[in-house]
């Protein structure tokens, strides 16, 4: 079946420009990550679905950022007013049950760059 | 808190053994192991929980040490293919009430033929 699928695949962005990055997970997944990725820094920790609901948002890194999913499925992660320091892969994740030790299925990732 | 991941980089040639090590300064609940090959996304290799047993994914075998809040993952007779960047991920429970999955900052593992 097919996997986790992000977009677009690269968004080059001029600072203080919006972006959207979407996320669209397995079918029937009920939990939705987003984490950054950036060079030499390991998987970044952003957000957490459940459902619709996003019960641990404690890793937006400020109040520029802002995810929301509906229908328990598609996923969008919002930066506003980007800054260069926002430049990194975002990647997303997936897991069948909820958060826990369950294996978490990632997408390809944005790698977003700010000019 | 971030787990702390060693080495950082380790280059190896085909058929040698390698050990990456994972430690956490909180009480852990279960660690994750994933590989990261370049310009792909992350692939899970296997979850350790406490209590129980250490896990294989072929050759890839780890270990848990819950007092110790250390995870090892052991890659013996490594081949080209082990090449990428393997992420330990070290979950607790967190203040918000829920399980927190928290990574480390990865060990690059290069094999040479």
């Amino acid at each position: 079946g097919a996997g986790v699928s992000q977009s677009p695949s690269n968004k080059v962005t001029e600072k203080g420009k919006d972006v959207e990055l979407r996320c669209d997970p397995i079918s029937g997944h009920t939990a939705l990550y987003w984490y950054r990725q950036s060079l030499g820094q390991g998987l970044e920790f952003l957000i957490y679905f459940q459902g619709n609901s996003a019960p641990d948002k404690s890793g937006l890194p400020s109040d520029r950022f802002s995810a929301e999913r509906t229908g328990g499925s598609v996923s969008t992660l919002t930066i506003q007013r980007t800054q260069q320091e926002d430049s990194a892969v975002y990647l997303c994740a997936s897991s069948l049950f909820p958060r826990g030790p369950n294996e978490q299925f990632f997408g390809p990732g944005t790698r977003l760059t700010v000019l | 808190q971030q787990p702390v991941q060693s080495p950082q980089a380790v280059i190896l040639r085909e058929g040698e053994d390698a050990v990456i090590n994972c430690s956490s300064s909180k009480a852990l609940y279960s660690v994750h192991w994933y590989r990261q090959k370049h310009g792909e996304a992350p692939v899970f290799l296997m979850i350790l929980l406490k209590g129980g047993e250490q896990m294989r994914h072929e050759k890839i075998s780890a270990s848990f040490n819950e007092k110790k809040q250390q995870s090892s993952l052991y890659l013996t007779a490594s081949q080209l293919s082990y090449s990428g960047t393997y992420f330990c991920g070290t979950e607790g429970f967190s203040g918000a009430g829920s399980y927190q999955l928290t990574f480390g900052k990865g060990t690059k593992l290069s094999v040479i033929p």
